[in-house]
């Protein structure tokens, strides 16, 4: 089963709004990681975050994780057009790093 | 190399044909991986390598699926009499270990006729 799930499943904005997406995942964790992926390439990682933080910041992207809810956000700001793209977390524990189903996030210009 | 290299790029075959699928990751990066996304997806962990250590081959689905990595570097994943159900986009992605980022090559798109 999926380790980690994100929510929603696909997401459409107004260019220059904020875009939320949310990812839950159920045994413990020693990091979780948000990776992007634009149509027809491979994985790009965005943002690490260890299980003893709580916020992390990285230019526009803001994570959070909050391990009692088993939950992770990742907050874009200001969003633009090339932000388009699926965003995925990824969550490493005692066993491999697994991937969610992702957000599919559009950005209307 | 400055990323992680997969080839072919696209490779479109018939039923029951053997396909090879190569990965040649980020120089020093012990660990390396191979999944399977389907369209609109997301991935399907296939097969993992670290270092010497046996493979964590817990994800294959299948034995007509099975990968190798030669002297630690250049990985190959052979999919054997073909199925049409294994069409997809297979990824690899390198690290410096386990619980690193993770960097990914393109994928090669496989379609079975």
């Amino acid at each position: 089963s999926q380790q980690g799930e994100e929510d929603p499943q696909a997401l459409s904005i107004q260019e220059g709004e904020n875009a939320t997406m949310n990812c839950s995942y159920k045994t413990s964790i020693n990091n979780l990681q948000w990776y992007r992926q634009n149509s027809g390439r491979g994985l790009v990682h965005l943002i690490l975050i260890r299980s003893n933080e709580r916020e992390k910041h990285s230019g526009r992207l803001r994570v959070t994780l909050d391990t009692s809810k088993k939950s992770s956000s990742l907050l874009i700001t200001a969003s633009r057009a090339a932000d388009t793209a699926s965003y995925f977390c990824a969550t490493v524990g005692n066993e491999k790093l697994t991937f969610g189903t992702g957000t599919r996030l559009t950005i209307i210009p | 190399g400055a990323g992680v290299s997969q080839s072919p790029s696209n490779k479109v075959t018939e039923k029951g044909k053997d396909v090879e699928l190569r990965c040649d990751p980020i120089s020093g990066h012990t660990a390396l991986y191979w999944y399977r996304q389907s369209l609109g997806q997301g991935l399907e962990f296939l097969i993992y390598f670290q270092g010497n250590s046996a493979p964590d081959k817990s994800g294959l689905p299948s034995d007509r699926f099975s990968a190798e990595r030669t002297g630690g570097s250049v990985s190959t994943l052979t999919i054997q009499r073909t199925q049409q159900e294994d069409s997809a986009v297979y990824l690899c992605a390198s690290s410096k270990d386990r619980s690193q980022p993770q960097h990914f090559g393109d994928g090669t798109r496989l379609s079975i006729l």
